[in-house]
């Protein structure tokens, strides 16, 4: 069973860019599609886009097409996600969770585990 | 996109108590809608899968089940341990989107 640490909190000026990773560790890596999630502060979760690794395919949510970037790097069996043009509104904590594969451009299953997130804080 | 309609957005209930939260797709998503549990200042956790199949280590006071495009998670009898706020997923179709969750309070 894969286990996902997360790297520690950022603090970060409006429009400069963050890069979050999520080492995961456990399990085969390319057995997994990881994803992002965010949630601001005392609001819901959103999903964010995510990546199929055996593929090297990430897919994005519309509201974050143009500034988010989902890699992996197999080697350290690490997801990162890259959020650009940071605002205020980026404040949250940034989930990244996986889920099994179930194939090219699939994101049909459930996501277990998460990791543990980490708080963004964007603020001049 | 497909939105996910939860409600109530809060309750309060006490132990012992039968608990229902539902969820709505405004499309078709088949079984794929997922339920997850969340407590303050952590990561959520998911309760059931596939519309009402209970993930592993999970209680069965918790149960899922599907009626057209409403979805229901009942706890069948409140305990303590259950007090967190609860959302639900689609993964029928990206984006992946979730309801606007359910706080369970305490009365």
């Amino acid at each position: 069973q894969v286990q996902l640490v997360q790297s520690g909190a950022e603090m970060k000026k409006p429009g400069s860019s963050v890069k979050v990773s999520c080492k995961a560790s456990g399990g085969t890596f390319s057995s997994y599609t990881f994803s992002w999630v965010r949630q601001a502060p005392g609001q819901g979760l959103e999903w964010m886009g995510g990546i199929i690794p055996i593929f090297g395919t990430s897919k994005y949510a519309q509201n974050f097409q143009a500034r988010v970037k989902i890699t992996t790097d197999e080697s350290t069996r690490t997801v990162y996600m890259e959020l650009s043009g940071l605002r205020s509104e980026d404040t949250a904590i940034y989930y990244c969770a996986s889920s099994t594969y179930c194939g090219a451009d699939c994101y049909l299953n459930w996501f277990d585990p998460w990791g543990q997130g980490t708080l963004v804080t964007v603020s001049s | 996109d497909i939105q996910m309609t939860q409600s109530p957005s809060s309750l309060s209930a006490s132990v012992g108590d039968r608990v229902t939260i539902t969820c709505r797709a405004s499309q078709r998503i088949s079984t794929y809608l997922n339920w997850y549990q969340q407590k303050p200042g952590k990561a959520p956790k998911v309760l059931i899968f596939a519309a009402s199949s209970l993930q592993t280590g999970v209680p069965i006071r918790f149960t899922g089940s599907r009626s057209g495009a409403d979805f229901t998670l009942t706890i069948s009898s409140l305990q303590p341990e259950d007090f967190a706020t609860y959302y639900c997923q689609q993964t029928y179709s990206t984006p992946l989107t979730f309801g606007g969750g359910t706080k369970v309070e305490m009365k």
